[in-house]
């Protein structure tokens, strides 16, 4: 399965942006780039994803790099209500599974 | 996007019995899957269930211990079969709309506990 590699952890400061990094070397040219977030005791939340431009939903932006090996997801005005744990996953291209890594979890200081 | 109910939201379970959880969806979906999520750890895929053939299991898990149904195309079931105190876990079940820009959508999750 493909894999992702993310910060344990990461600090942010209510109303200020938060980058969220993801490398992800292995990726092919089929993987999509899936973001997800877990708010305490809730399931999985679908936050973004994008195959190779860069994309904007009314939750957040997702940066992809020219070479595809990394991306970030930036919130663009960090609230209480973003913190989370948040999970950057590849879709291998042809399968409809989702594998998880182990995320980062985001705390949002007031 | 999807909205799916899970059943039971939380069990307490005695050792060598078993749960049956259910998961409903709203609107008739390809794929559902199931993942376990252990104490303070990420997400593991169980199976992935196709309505009208078996399910496929990941490395790891097997039928005889995770047995799932799928009668129809906005339903399923998952057991978790003679349980042990080490399947005390969050279960949920997931579903991807084919063809929505909303991802996949997750239930809110079963959590079981095994005395």
């Amino acid at each position: 399965d493909a894999k992702t590699t993310q910060p344990n952890s990461m600090e942010s400061n209510e109303e200020e942006p938060v980058h969220l990094p993801c490398n992800h070397s292995t990726i092919s040219g089929t993987d999509y780039i899936h973001w997800y977030r877990q708010l305490p005791s809730q399931g999985p939340e679908y936050v973004i994803h994008g195959l190779t431009s860069n994309v904007n939903n009314r939750m957040a932006s997702l940066a992809i790099a020219e070479d595809r090996k990394s991306s970030t997801l930036i919130l663009h005005r960090a609230t209480l209500r973003d913190a989370a744990v948040y999970y950057c996953i590849l879709r291998v291209g042809g399968s409809e599974k989702l594998v998880f890594g182990k995320g980062t979890k985001l705390t949002v200081n007031p | 996007s999807a909205v799916i109910s899970q059943k039971p939201s939380r069990d307490i379970c005695q050792r060598g019995t078993s749960l049956t959880i259910q998961c409903q969806v709203d609107s008739q979906v390809t794929m559902m899957f199931w993942y376990r999520q252990q104490p303070g750890q990420s997400l593991t895929l169980i199976a992935t269930a196709n309505q009208g053939s078996e399910a496929t299991y990941e490395s790891g898990f097997v039928i005889d211990k995770f047995p799932i149904s799928r009668p129809n195309l906005t339903f399923s079931t998952l057991t978790v079969s003679n349980m042990s105190p080490e399947d005390s876990s969050i279960y949920l079940c997931s579903v991807d709309r084919t063809g929505s820009d909303y991802g996949y959508t997750f239930g809110s999750g079963t959590r079981l506990t095994v005395v």
